[in-house]
């Protein structure tokens, strides 16, 4: 069975600090790995995606993540962050041909102005 | 192109009723599915539907179904209501081609309160 883990469950950083959120997940065949941001009171947006290919992906707002298939993790890293980016995260996986996504738990991150 | 909708939005429901949720996917999109957001459990999987069909279920009980129109609207039922069934409850839709797979779009979700 597939899981992913998110070891930091909250994160308070002052602003222009840079970000870094773990995520791992344990599954043996080809994944695709997400991260959303689900800010407060809205839905889960799509912040980037990992498919194949080059293992460090950029995404919307600056946020950036990179696979690594040897330590079975796609963290999360943004070099300065902003108030604004309050929110909670969430890395997710599928796997290949399979629409289902599996979850970590979040993390949520609190930006001080 | 419009979001994914879900109505209605909230829903307050006693223990023992049953309930309907709404999901209308972006236009195009083939796949929807649904998960269960609580504080305690996070974000759970429930069932994936593409083409009217049961793709994918996840581990919850019998009193939770779901269906796809042909136009690929959902709904999901849910029966004989327990306090456990409160929760936000998600439809997410994409193309569902499966070889590449597309990413998922969300709604804004359906809270259900059971009382």
């Amino acid at each position: 069975a597939q899981s992913v883990s998110q070891h930091n469950h909250h994160v308070i950083l002052s602003e222009a600090a840079s970000l870094e959120l773990g995520c791992n997940y344990s599954y043996g065949g080809t994944v695709n790995l997400f991260w959303y941001v689900q800010y407060p009171g809205q839905h889960l947006q799509l912040l980037l995606k990992y498919f194949s290919g080059d293992p460090l992906v950029k995404g919307i707002k600056g946020f950036e993540a990179e696979f690594i298939k040897s330590k079975f993790s796609f963290n999360l890293r943004k070099p300065s962050v902003q108030w604004s980016d309050t929110a909670e995260y969430f890395c997710a996986l599928t796997n290949f041909g399979n629409e289902k996504l599996t979850f970590g738990t979040g993390t949520r991150l609190t930006i001080i102005p | 192109k419009a979001g994914v909708t879900q109505t209605p939005r909230y829903l307050i429901k006693t223990r023992g009723q049953q309930v309907t949720l709404s999901c209308s996917p972006i236009s195009g999109h083939r796949s929807v599915s649904w998960y269960q957001q609580t504080p305690g459990q996070g974000l759970q999987f429930l069932f994936e539907y593409f083409s009217e069909t049961q793709r994918n279920k996840g581990n919850f009980p019998g009193r939770f179904s779901g269906r796809q129109f042909s136009n690929s609207r959902s709904e999901m039922n849910v029966s004989t209501l327990e306090l456990g069934d409160s929760a936000l409850y998600l439809c997410a839709s994409s193309l569902g081609g499966g070889e590449n797979n597309s990413p998922l779009h969300f709604g804004n979700g359906t809270r259900l309160t059971v009382t």
